[in-house]
C-alpha cells in the first residue's frame, strides 16, 4: 500500500483557514487521495476525496498537486468543531481491495 | 436514526473472558468493515465483508479474533481468551459498493481487559 506522510500536529486560530499537508510520494497512477476525520470519541468520518483535479465540497476543498505526489487539505474558515485528526489516505481503486490504511494522521488543534 | 450503530459501547472484561461485539450497517450497504484503534494510533483494517462473504483479513486478525455476517446484514466480531493487549476501540463502518466506497463508521466499541 502507498504510504503518505503528514504533520503529528498543527494548530490554527478560529475563523482562519487551515492548510493541513500530506505527502504522498510513491503515489500511483490509480490511486485516489481521500481524507478523513476524527472528532473525539467518535469513529471517523469521510472528509473529501480527489484523483487529479481540485475538489471542493461543503465541508473542505482538496488541492492535489500537478506532480499527485502531494496535497492539501484545506478548511476555509477553522472552528472549535474542526479540532480533531485528520487522515489522509490513498485507495487504489483498480487492486481488487477495498480496505482503507489509516496512518496516524495530523491532530489539529484550534484556538479561540 | 440511520447510521452505524455498535453494541456495547463499552464492555469491561478479565482476562481469559470471551467477549463479542455487535454491528449493524447502514442497511443498504453490502461492504461492512472491522478497525481496530489503540490511543494515539489511526484505525487498523481487521477484516472486511461483501455481504456474508469475508474477503480480507488482517494479520493482526489471530486465531483468537473472529468475525461473522451470517446473513449480510449485521455482524459480530468475537474475541475469545481475551488478552490485555486486546484492550481497544474496536470500530465498524459500512459502505456502499456504488460510487466512490465512502466508509460510514460507528462511535465504536470500548473494550478494556483486565
Amino acid at each position: 500500500d502507498a504510504k503518505t506522510t503528514q504533520p503529528n500536529s498543527m494548530e490554527s486560530n478560529e475563523e482562519e483557514p487551515v492548510h493541513l499537508p500530506c505527502n504522498h510520494s510513491t503515489i500511483s497512477g490509480t490511486d485516489y487521495i481521500h481524507w478523513y476525520r476524527q472528532l473525539p470519541s467518535q469513529g471517523p468520518e469521510y472528509v473529501i476525496h480527489g484523483l487529479t483535479s481540485n475538489v471542493n465540497n461543503r465541508m473542505a476543498s482538496l488541492a492535489i498537486a500537478e506532480d499527485r505526489k502531494s496535497s492539501t487539505l484545506i478548511l476555509h474558515r477553522a472552528t472549535l468543531r474542526d479540532a480533531a485528526v485528520y487522515y489522509c489516505i490513498l485507495r487504489d481503486v483498480t487492486s481488487g481491495t477495498y480496505k482503507y490504511i489509516f496512518g496516524t494522521g495530523t491532530r489539529l488543534k484550534v484556538l479561540a | 436514526d440511520t447510521g452505524v450503530s455498535q453494541d456495547p459501547r463499552h464492555k469491561i472484561t478479565k482476562r481469559g473472558q470471551n467477549v463479542t461485539f455487535r454491528c449493524d450497517p447502514i442497511s443498504e450497504h453490502n461492504r461492512l468493515y472491522w478497525y481496530r484503534q489503540t490511543l494515539g494510533q489511526g484505525p487498523e483494517f481487521l477484516t472486511y465483508f461483501q455481504n456474508e462473504a469475508q474477503l480480507e483479513k488482517s494479520r493482526l486478525l489471530s486465531d483468537r479474533f473472529s468475525a461473522e455476517r451470517p446473513k449480510g446484514s449485521f455482524s459480530t466480531l468475537e474475541i475469545q481468551r481475551t488478552e490485555q493487549g486486546d484492550s481497544a476501540m474496536y470500530l465498524c463502518a459500512s459502505s456502499p459498493t456504488t460510487g466512490h466506497g465512502e466508509l460510514f463508521f460507528g462511535e465504536g466499541s470500548r473494550l478494556t481487559v483486565l
